[in-house]
């Protein structure tokens, strides 16, 4: 797979039910974040995990990460119609220090009332 | 909350002409970005500018683009001779000095579509 793909793309669940998306990576990473993106606006970043943590919590958000497989997950809980968005990973090579990050193809929420 | 703002919301023009995007980055942030969401395509990475000068490109960021900051406060792209692949969402972005964690703070974008 390519850098930053994450599953599915598509996930349409009802509100209350919990979103559960996944993301994985290939180069060595000093931290990983999760944003969000709502239809034709920019993206805000919720969540960042270091590598050298497997669990960060920040309200209903829950964010995984895996460095031996390269993969994170970002759950959300009892979600909410206004959670309706697109989730993107995004990374940044520890190896090269570049501050590019390389941004994961997304995951579409759809949150029905 | 400070905020990046980017200008303008739409641009329309065509194959060919010239475009100035603009950003006003957080002001107290150090590194700025930009990046590219072509429709139902990946965000890509485009250029970051630190100390006055380019410290990443990316191998789309070729001789028909280029970045300027002309004053204290605005951040622009510009695209020399724009052709119709270079329809997109373009989105600027800004990170603090402390930029350990690399946040990245993103613009609401510039729709471009040349035509």
């Amino acid at each position: 797979s390519q850098q930053g793909e994450e599953d599915p793309q598509a996930l349409s669940i009802q509100e209350g039910e919990n979103a559960t998306m996944n993301c994985s990576y290939k180069t060595s990473i000093n931290n990983l974040q999760w944003y969000r993106q709502n239809s034709g606006r920019g993206l805000v970043h919720l969540i960042l995990i270091r590598s050298n943590e497997r669990e960060k919590h920040s309200g209903r958000l829950r964010v995984t990460l895996d460095t031996s497989k390269k993969s994170s997950s970002l759950l959300i809980t009892a979600s909410r119609a206004a959670d309706t968005a697109s989730y993107f990973c995004a990374t940044a090579s520890r190896d090269t220090g570049r501050r590019a990050l390389t941004f994961g193809s997304g995951t579409r929420l759809q949150v029905q009332p | 909350e400070p905020e990046v703002t980017q200008t303008p919301s739409h641009q329309v023009t065509q194959m060919g002409q010239e475009v100035i995007l603009r950003c006003v980055p957080i002001s107290n942030h150090l590194y700025f970005y930009w990046y590219r969401q072509i429709l139902g395509q990946k965000v890509e990475f485009l250029v970051s500018f630190y100390n006055n000068e380019i410290s990443e490109k990316s191998e789309i960021f070729d001789d028909q683009f280029s970045v300027e900051r002309p004053d204290g406060s605005n951040f622009t792209l510009k695209i020399r001779s724009t052709k119709l692949e270079d329809s997109a969402m373009y989105f600027c972005a800004s990170s603090p000095p402390t930029g350990a964690k690399n946040i990245q703070y993103f613009g609401a974008g510039t729709r471009l579509s040349v035509l």
